[in-house]
């Protein structure tokens, strides 16, 4: 199995501008988690669904943010605008289900620089 | 709410030495209990999980680690680090109903090892 996929591995942009990270879980998990990590807050869990619908988005930090999940094995997270602050390595992971809901796999990360 | 304490920021131990991180929880019940390792520039790895049952679980890499449901703790242990033991820790706890699959994160526990 391939793991979970994220893309781009590293995004530089400016202020202002829209970035879209993507997400491929591992096939056959029904729940997929999107995480924000940075020195400061450490490990943050944004969002998370479960059979591609969300079921808890209430640490995603503003309106900017937004994240979709159309199909079984693809997810995004969009931040627009983007601002500074927005600054950190985005995580996704995903588990199975199914009673092992709790053995969650992550991707390596999405490192999000904006100037 | 649960919450999770890592009172170790930074650990250094020599290689081949013995190694205890530690992690305390907060909950009302027994929640479920992961450690996981993150290597530079890395996901997460799931190193071990406590469910119910044996309170002292083996996970991959020679770690262990043992439930003490008395101290609220879930102390991660390897008899002998390697070298490639070296990176962040992060203890997390998850509730024990059904449906809700979010894990909390400790702040993490950096280990350095040294020759």
């Amino acid at each position: 199995d391939a793991g979970v996929i994220q893309s781009p591995r590293h995004e530089v942009t400016e202020m202002g501008q829209e970035v879209t990270l993507r997400c491929k879980p591992i096939s056959g998990h029904n729940s997929l988690f999107w995480y924000r990590q940075t020195m400061m807050r450490g490990l943050e869990l944004l969002i998370y669904f479960n059979n591609n619908v969300p079921i808890d988005d209430s640490g995603m930090p503003e309106d900017r943010f937004s994240a979709k999940m159309p199909n079984a094995s693809f997810s995004t997270l969009k931040i627009q605008p983007s601002e500074p602050r927005d600054s950190a390595v985005y995580f996704c992971a995903s588990s199975p289900g199914q009673g092992r809901s709790y053995e969650q796999y992550f991707g390596p990360g999405t490192r999000l620089t904006v100037t | 709410a649960q919450s999770v304490t890592q009172p170790d920021i930074h650990i250094t131990v020599s290689e081949g030495a013995s190694l205890e991180l530690r992690c305390n929880y907060s909950y009302g019940a027994t929640p479920y209990l992961f450690w996981y390792v993150q290597s530079p520039g890395q996901g997460l790895q799931l190193l071990l999980k406590y469910f119910s049952g044996d309170t002292l679980v083996q996970g991959i890499k020679g770690f262990e680690a043992e439930f003490k449901r008395s101290q609220s703790s879930f102390n991660l242990r390897k008899p002998s680090v390697h070298w490639s033991d070296a990176a962040e820790y992060f203890c997390a706890v998850g509730l024990s109903n059904f449906g809700n699959e979010k894990l909390t994160f400790g702040t993490g526990t950096r280990l350095t090892i040294i020759p």
